[in-house]
């Protein structure tokens, strides 16, 4: 299963923009870049995904490069709300069973 | 907010004993996962169901057997405790492909004493 690499944490100052960065260098054609976020003692939330082209939502921007093989999540105004563990994860097209998460990236954003 | 419900939310038990922890879903999803977390790390695949009486293995199986007789129920059984098994138990459930996005319930604190 291709596999992804986050850094352990990343700080932001508040009404700042916050890029996360996202290592896959082993994705296939058929595996979609997701992103999800997990607050403190809560389940993980969806916040974005896609697969080729970049991709905009009300949470958040993603960002993927030419050759797939990294992504960024952009977040253009970091609040305190936005305070979590970011966790970048690939789901296959043809079999969304193996969806594995790695230990993701601790966001610290500071007033 | 997807149906995804939990059941117990938390639970106290002693080693050696039987658990059996519920995931009940309204949105008639084919996909059920179980993932377990332990304190600082990130989510571990332990099974997934790809529908009724269907299910495969994740990352960390082993002691950890699931059951799924009807769509919108996935139970995870632990047939016999360890302390090992201590963690929060968070189920999740998706449509069948993978550009679908995952829902995850609120979580089972299981405590193996």
């Amino acid at each position: 299963d291709a596999k992804t690499t986050q850094p352990n944490s990343m700080e932001s100052n508040e009404e700042e923009p916050v890029h996360l960065p996202c290592n896959h260098s082993t994705i296939s054609g058929t595996d979609y870049i997701h992103w999800y976020r997990q607050l403190p003692s809560q389940g993980p939330e969806y916040v974005i995904h896609g697969l080729t082209s970049n991709v905009n939502n009300r949470m958040a921007s993603l960002a993927i490069a030419e050759d797939r093989k990294s992504s960024t999540l952009i977040l253009h105004r970091a609040t305190l709300r936005d305070a979590a563990v970011y966790y970048c994860i690939l789901r296959d097209n043809t079999n969304a069973g193996k969806s594995t998460f790695g230990d993701g990236t601790t966001l610290t954003v500071k007033p | 907010d997807a149906g995804i419900t939990q059941s117990p939310r938390h639970k106290v038990t002693e080693t050696g004993t039987p658990v059996t922890l519920r995931c009940h879903q309204t949105e008639n999803h084919r996909y059920m996962y179980w993932y377990r977390q332990d304190p600082g790390h990130g989510l571990r695949l332990i099974h997934y169901s790809y529908g009724v009486k269907d299910t495969d293995k994740g990352e960390v199986s082993d002691g950890y057997s699931v059951s799924r007789s009807k769509t919108e129920d996935f139970l995870l059984t632990l047939e016999s405790a360890t302390s090992s098994q201590t963690s929060v138990y968070f189920c999740a459930i998706s449509d069948f492909q993978g550009y679908q996005p995952q829902h995850f319930g609120d979580g089972t604190r299981l405590s193996i004493l």
